[in-house]
């Protein structure tokens, strides 16, 4: 069964750096997310990837986040400069994306940890 | 703006017995649609159901039921005959279609513990 497969699964980061979270979404879905959940808390949603570009952001998603899609499977999210706010789960997800409700069912991978010291 | 409201942080129960689950959700638009998530302890997401705001029908997957009721803004989860692999957070989460975005509204969560 495909599945959205995300890298690395922990990440340590020592705080004002730069790092990178990899996704691959399932092969023929066209919708990309990144959500994050601070732990013990709810899962937020950060931003949506359509058609090669943003298509919403959160309040969350500051100039510090940015999305991209390198070539046409990996889905990657870099926050330039991290804070230790930034420390939290982060979940790509990927849903199909065609007319119909079953296109909102959204996929989500294993999660990478962001630990920021 | 929409809304997911799980009211219970933390249902315990004991292995066999029935456990619901609550959400009740806010929006202003007259199509959305209703998601359950469960989280076990080593930490993915799992999606369980999907729902449409036009399609009322209960339905029962095995151990699984869900009860959406319109009128009370309201999509409950039972669990029956619970077992301990049923412990986890589960998320109750709403999606509507207003142009491209489609991100998920989720609830805080319900943590279910099932004891043995």
């Amino acid at each position: 069964e495909p599945e959205v497969t995300q890298t690395p699964s922990h990440q340590v980061t020592q705080m004002g750096q730069e790092v990178i979270l990899r996704c691959v979404p399932i092969s023929n879905h066209l919708y990309f997310y990144w959500y994050r959940q601070i732990l013990g808390q709810k899962v937020e949603f950060l931003v949506s990837f359509y058609n090669n570009e943003i298509s919403e952001k959160s309040e969350i998603f500051d100039d510090q986040f940015s999305v991209e899609r390198p070539d046409g499977s990996n889905f990657t999210l870099k926050i330039r400069s991290t804070k230790l706010e930034d420390s939290a789960m982060y979940f790509c997800a990927s849903s199909l994306g065609l007319a119909g409700a079953v296109s909102y069912e959204q996929y989500f991978g294993p999660g990478t940890r962001l630990t920021v010291t | 703006a929409q809304k997911v409201t799980q009211a219970q942080t933390e249902i315990s129960v004991v292995e066999k017995e029935d456990v619901t689950l609550d959400c009740v959700y806010e929006t202003r638009d007259t199509t959305y649609y209703l998601f359950w998530y469960k989280q076990p302890p080593s930490g993915e997401l799992v999606f369980l159901i999907r729902r449409n705001s036009f399609d009322e029908q209960n339905e029962i997957s095995g151990r699984y039921s869900w009860n959406f009721q319109k009128s009370t803004s309201s999509f409950n989860f039972t669990i029956t005959a619970s077992q301990v692999v049923d412990s986890a957070v589960y998320f109750c989460a709403l999606s509507v279609p207003s142009g491209s975005a489609r991100q998920l509204t989720f609830g805080s969560g319900t943590q279910l513990t099932v004891l043995p």
